[in-house]
């Protein structure tokens, strides 16, 4: 079965650092996501990009945060100065249509981002 | 306002014991859809069921059972015969189908199952 993959699976960095979380989509997949859960709470919406530009984004997806398509299949997430409270896991996810029914959309296992 | 509430923070289960788990969900949205999943230990989400707004029949998938109650707003997940497995945390998400969506789901804050022997 079709996976999207995420890496690193675990990265720690310096609060200040600039991070990449990468993503690898499902191939004939046109939509795709990045979502956040700090440990042990709700998941929480970042961006959704379609198109080669952003479609949506939350009032958390503010201006140190990016994401860019830079070839045909990875999906990469940019923190530009992380703070402690970064501190998350990351999920990226990808579907081919907006209004997907059932198991449409495929997480990836997630990058734990840690700042110390 | 909360769009997708779950009221239960956690929850215990007898083994082979079915449970519910509560969830609703708050929409102007005349289509839109529902979706549990269940998050391990490990921490990848792993999707278990969908419901669509029009659906008729309530959604079944093996031991998960949804039970939609549209003029409630309510979208419980049931699990039947509860296994060690089980044990997780689960999310409730809901997809709004209005001209500008962008297909991104809302989760709520997640049930922890804990199934005893």
């Amino acid at each position: 079965e079709p996976e999207v993959t995420q890496t690193p699976s675990h990265q720690v960095t310096q609060m200040g650092q600039e991070v990449i979380l990468r993503c690898v989509p499902i191939s004939n997949h046109l939509y795709f996501y990045w979502y956040r859960q700090i440990l042990g709470q709700k998941v929480e919406f970042l961006v959704s990009f379609y198109n080669n530009e952003i479609s949506e984004k939350s009032e958390i997806f503010d201006d140190q945060f990016s994401v860019e398509r830079p070839d045909g299949s990875n999906f990469t997430l940019k923190i530009r100065s992380t703070k402690l409270e970064d501190s998350a896991m990351y999920f990226c996810a990808s579907s081919d249509s907006p209004q997907q029914r059932g198991n449409g959309y495929t997480f990836g296992s997630g990058t734990r981002l840690t700042v110390v | 306002a909360q769009k997708i509430t779950q009221t239960q923070p956690g929850m215990f289960v007898q083994e082979k014991e079915a449970v519910t788990l509560d969830c609703t969900y708050d929409t102007s949205d005349q289509s839109y859809g529902l979706f549990w999943y269940k998050q391990p230990s490990s921490g990848e989400m792993i999707f278990l069921i969908y419901q669509g707004s029009y659906d008729e029949q309530n959604a079944t998938e093996g031991r998960y059972s949804l039970n939609f109650q549209k003029a409630r707003k309510s979208a419980n997940l049931v699990i039947s015969a509860s296994q060690l497995g089980d044990s997780a945390m689960y999310f409730c998400a809901m997809r709004e189908d209005h001209s500008s969506n962008t297909g991104k789901l809302i989760f709520g804050q997640g049930t922890t199952l804990q199934v005893k022997p």
